[in-house]
Parts: C-alpha cells; structure tokens; sequence
C-alpha cells in the first residue's frame, strides 16, 4: 500500500529545544516536500526535495531545516523552535503528477 | 503570485443533496489541479486530478471540471451522504511541482 507515515504525529515541546520530524515514504518517488497548515492561511509549502542530497527552500523556509540523505525518507528539523511554528505540519510525495500526504504532525510550541 | 479561492468556505446540507464546490486561481499557467480531502485530525486524501489539458475527471459521485482559460474548477458531489462530509481542498501545480493550496471548505452533511 503506498504509503506516507510521519512522526511524532502529536508533539508538546517548549522554546528553543530541537526538533525532528521524521518523513518516510514508500513509494520509491524522487519529489518529497514539507507543508504547514495554519488556519485561514491554508497549506504552505515549507521546503521541497527533488532527489537525494537537492532540497530548496519553498514559500516559508525559516526555521526550519531539512535533509535528504536516502529517496524514502526527508526529515524536518527545527533548531530553536518558537511558538510561532505551532502548526500541523504534513509530508508530501509526488508521483504521477498526484500527490501523496502523509497523516499530520500537529506541533505545539510553549 | 498564484493565489487560489474557495467558495464557500463552509457549507451545510441535508442528506441527498447534489452540491457544488468552486476553486478559482489567478494565473491560468498551471500543470494541473487536483481536488483533496481533509477529515479532522487526518491527513489529505486525493480525490480527482485533471491535468491542465484535460476538462474534467469523474470517480463514482464526484466530478470536477476545469476551466484553464476563466481560471476555475468546480467539484461536483452526487446524492450526498453524511460520510462526505470533511474539508475539501483544491490544489494547483505549476512547472515547479510545488502544490498552492486554496484554504478548503468545510462541508457538513445532515442526516
């Protein structure tokens, strides 16, 4: 079954303490990309990935970090948090022209 | 900048209704459009993709059309049921892959 799983899908942390949110596909697709969720702004994209080791910055790339060392996963990393980034954060694949989004990760940030 | 629109942002409607949700985007230059859904605490879920030289898809009660040139999509819910009910989200993709996403509306379905 294709598939797209993050983790944590709930997470309470506090300022300044890194983060990761770890993205994992199984779909063998080369595009993977990061979305934030925020109410009456909708989803924006955060960074995208094309293929191992490319990543680009997307529409609101600050604060956030990302890597892409194998094809099926793409993490997240938030260095210093602040709660500005209290959000619901969802991975995506692209495949086909469609996309794939992964279950949510809903951060809170005291 | 591309900009995407969704009226209604939320709807109401008894069992068994037909409805009609609409998507409007700014620039005509897309690859293609696809239509999510959203249900609380859940991810996005595909429902339809038309690419941008197509002018509808169809898969079971749902049908979406496009309109490249008037910059616009409809979506289309046949007899609907309270399990239809969630956020539907429409979503445009240029050249660059990157997804610019509507901010959805939220349907409800009254038994």
């Amino acid at each position: 079954e294709a598939q797209v799983t993050q983790n944590p899908r709930y997470l309470i942390t506090v300022t300044g303490k890194k983060l990761t949110v770890t993205c994992s596909q199984n779909m063998n697709h080369e595009y993977m990309s990061w979305y934030r969720q925020d109410p009456g702004l909708g989803l924006r994209q955060i960074y995208y990935s094309m293929n191992v080791e490319v990543t680009d910055k997307g529409d609101v790339p600050e604060g956030y970090k990302v890597s892409r060392k194998e094809k099926r996963n793409f993490p997240l990393i938030l260095e210093s948090p602040s709660p500005n980034q209290t959000s619901l954060y969802f991975c995506a694949t692209l495949g086909g022209d469609r996309g794939y989004f992964g279950p949510g990760t809903r951060l809170t940030v005291t | 900048k591309q900009e995407v629109t969704q009226i209604p942002a939320a709807l109401s409607v008894p069992e068994g209704e037909n409805l009609v949700l609409n998507c409007s985007f700014t620039d005509s230059a897309i690859y293609n459009l696809q239509w999510f859904r959203q249900d609380p605490g859940k991810g996005l879920t595909s429902l339809l993709l038309i690419q941008s030289s197509q002018r509808e898809q169809t898969s079971g009660r749902l049908n979406a059309s496009l309109d490249k040139s008037s910059g616009r999509s409809t979506l289309y819910i046949a007899a609907s049921q309270p399990g239809d009910s969630a956020t539907y989200l429409c979503a445009v993709t240029s050249g660059t892959y990157k997804y610019i996403f509507g901010t959805g509306t939220r349907l409800k379905v009254l038994a």
